[in-house]
């Protein structure tokens, strides 16, 4: 399968936690990865693997997985954490193929 | 300092060839397990993986674009280099080219692109 499925749109007040879902057949195979992206930026990596996060990002991010569902889960929002963030994953086919998610855009309130 | 880098035509006519390049640093291209990949994101909308190179030349396509594009790479200048053709106005994006590696936690593989470039805009208008 080569879908994931991310709600449009969360909000979350200043300090408070919010969980971003991704759903997909491929996350019963696979872990997600999790992208920041801010307006006019770059994507940026910040969750990967069972719930490992580079270097640098803050460890406010975490990352879950249960059967065809990933979260990624901000704990403590900061204002800086606003924006849109996305899901990527490896398709199930047979493909090998990598596809990302629709996106979450988070608003910080 | 790992870095990628995105060069290209900013503008182009319906029907033209897009080419753009990946200049990477920090990193070989042929190395075991190393990956390049390309993503591209229309304005306002998500994000959409077009390519991917490995260390050892195999290469997967966007089964929806397959036949309009060409991934190669040129380790010696550390150059991965996109080619799309017949682009038209749908196609106006920023493309982002990024390095992808994978791990293993038992009984899950998984994927990830751990740097990415800054990105290129590109626009179709005749």
């Amino acid at each position: 399968s080569s879908e994931l499925t991310q709600d449009p749109a969360v909000s979350v007040a200043l300090g408070q936690t919010v969980r971003i879902t991704c759903q997909g057949d491929s996350l019963r195979t696979y872990f997600a990865s999790w992208y920041q992206q801010k307006p006019g930026q770059a994507p940026v990596l910040v969750v990967f693997g069972e719930n490992d996060r580079p270097s640098g990002i803050p460890d406010r991010f975490s990352g879950s997985s249960s059967g065809d569902t990933a979260s990624l889960t901000i704990t403590g929002a900061q204002a800086e954490d606003e924006g849109d963030y996305y899901c990527n994953s490896r398709d199930t086919s047979g493909n090998h193929l990598d596809f990302f998610g629709t996106g979450t855009k988070v608003t910080v309130l | 300092q790992i870095t990628l880098k995105e060069s290209g035509p900013t503008l182009l006519k319906p029907t033209q060839t897009l080419t753009l390049t990946c200049t990477v640093s920090g990193f070989s291209l042929d190395t075991s397990g190393m990956s390049v990949g390309w993503i591209r994101q229309p304005p306002g909308k998500a994000l959409q993986w077009l390519a991917l190179i490995y260390w050892n030349d195999y290469k997967l396509y966007n089964p929806s674009l397959k036949t309009r594009l060409t991934i190669t790479k040129d380790t010696s200048r550390n150059q991965v280099v996109l080619t799309m053709t017949d682009m038209g106005p749908v196609d106006t994006a920023t493309f982002y080219c990024a390095r992808r590696r994978a791990g293993s936690s038992s009984p899950y593989f998984y994927y990830y692109m751990d740097v990415w470039g800054g990105g290129t805009t590109v626009t179709v208008s005749s």
